[in-house]
């Protein structure tokens, strides 16, 4: 089972949207609603950001959002703060053996 | 709130078993709205889904063909905790090791992560 593909890297000015795609295939993210989003500082547990492709759990800044088309998740910073930069990692169940799949990470940041 | 605290050795000599706990608070390894899970991360491999185990009337447990016949994963209810044994290991086996709960399709809690090193 192969990774997601994410950008290795994406940056932005404090203030500014950034986008973090996430591209799988008809066996993971465009066949299931299961995406999930991370965002993972260096020495500390990752943290759910996005479930259900655009779902954001209690307590999550509503400037993340999340979407997806087709076979392409989609990850979105609004409003860019210096606390954002991190990891962020996709995720979606499979319908392989390996049941769930990360993506290959983006560093975001901040300029 | 939920929290998952690890422990376990940081350094295993090759061939040797891998042993990690991850004990939960604030919910139950008996729940039967949560899937408990062992991710581990390493510069080659990135974020990898090794296994579950689960309560649904009775336990159940899976994990990852790559380590399907290597791989332990247990709950231990009186201790509200549970385990991952990797048997075998080799130098590919190095990585950050973590727990975590499923709920809602998402890894909702992690544990802090534990760096595994193998070497001799």
């Amino acid at each position: 089972q192969s990774a997601l593909t994410q950008p290795a890297s994406v940056s932005g000015s404090p203030g500014q949207s950034i986008t973090i795609s996430c591209t799988g295939t008809s066996s993971d993210v465009g066949g299931y609603n299961f995406v999930s989003w991370y965002q993972h500082h260096p020495g500390k547990a990752p943290k759910l950001m996005i479930y259900g492709v655009s779902n954001r759990p209690s307590g999550v800044s509503n400037r993340f959002s999340g979407s997806k088309s087709g076979n392409t998740a989609s990850l979105t910073i609004s409003g860019l703060q210096a606390e954002d930069e991190a990891d962020y990692y996709c995720s979606s169940y499979t319908s392989s053996s390996t049941h769930y799949v990360f993506g290959t990470g983006t560093k975001v940041t901040v300029l | 709130q939920v929290q998952l605290q690890q422990s376990g050795p940081g350094l295993v000599k090759p061939s040797q078993t891998l042993s990690l706990s991850c004990a939960i608070s604030g919910d139950s390894v008996s729940s039967n709205s949560a899937t408990w899970n062992w991710i581990r991360q390493s510069p080659s491999r990135g974020l990898e889904w090794l296994g579950r185990t689960y309560y649904r009337s009775k336990w159940y447990n899976d994990s990852a063909v790559s380590v399907k016949s290597r791989i332990i994963i247990s709950p231990d209810t009186s201790k509200n905790q549970f385990y991952l044994q990797i048997y075998s290991v080799t130098p590919e086996d190095t990585a950050v090791y973590y727990c975590a709960s499923r709920r809602d399709n998402a890894f909702d809690i992690w544990g802090q992560g534990t760096m595994v090193t193998v070497s001799s």
